[in-house]
């Protein structure tokens, strides 16, 4: 069954320190992989997206993130959190074909200290 | 700002009654997608309309219907409401329907069933 998942519900860190949030997917083929962030009482927005090609991905914000085949995985780092990165995280990924789903993970909440 | 708009931002209401969810994608985007956020489920994709027609079909309920006019602007009925329908049901859009269409998201609907 196609699913994803974020294993940290949580994470905290402190301002100017580095951050990975881990996504692993389980599907047929590779998908399209997004990440998106929603900050609270807003909606989602577009981060980044890898559909084929190099495996490294740069997003807005200074986000970046890494396709890796054989670990099925999708992490999402940035070198150096801001305060205001303090949101949710979503990963989420599609079908390069046939009927159009999106699945999305459950979910990071970042909390960065002052 | 994403340009999708949904209306009304909240909404209360009682067990067994219906309500409707309105969205307006960004100008020029033919392809609209419901979504519902829940404390239990998470994010779920219920449906996807594209150019008035539906596209493709994720965990909605029967006692849930969407359709999208020829405006492009869609809505979300919910019927005999449960409790369990408490959830932000976003609304998103994107300029085609395939998979790697970037969705742009609207603030959502927060819907209370008491």
């Amino acid at each position: 069954a196609q699913s994803v998942t974020q294993p940290d519900i949580h994470i905290t860190v402190s301002e100017g320190a580095s951050l990975e949030l881990r996504c692993n997917y389980s599907y047929g083929a590779t998908p399209y992989l997004f990440w998106y962030v929603q900050s609270p009482g807003q909606g989602l927005q577009l981060l980044l997206k890898y559909f084929s090609g190099d495996t490294l991905v740069q997003g807005i914000k200074g986000f970046e993130a890494e396709f890796k085949r054989s670990q099925s995985s999708f992490n999402l780092r940035k070198p150096s959190v801001h305060w205001s990165d303090a949101a949710e995280y979503f990963c989420a990924v599609g079908p390069h074909s046939g009927t159009y789903k999106y699945i999305f993970g459950t979910g990071t909440r970042l909390k960065v200290l002052a | 700002d994403s340009g999708v708009t949904q209306t009304p931002k909240h909404l209360i209401t009682a067990t067994g009654q219906r309500v409707t969810l309105r969205c307006s994608p960004r100008s020029g985007d033919l392809s609209v997608y419901w979504y519902q956020q829940s404390l239990d489920q998470g994010l779920q994709f219920l449906i996807q309309y594209y150019n008035g027609e539906e596209r493709a079909k994720g965990n909605i309920l029967e006692r849930f219907s969407a359709q999208q006019f020829p405006d492009l602007h869609s809505e979300l009925n919910l019927s005999s409401l449960e409790l369990g329908d408490s959830a932000l049901y976003f609304c998103a859009s994107s300029v085609n329907a395939g998979a790697g269409e970037t969705q742009y998201f609207g603030p959502g609907t927060r819907l209370l069933v008491l």
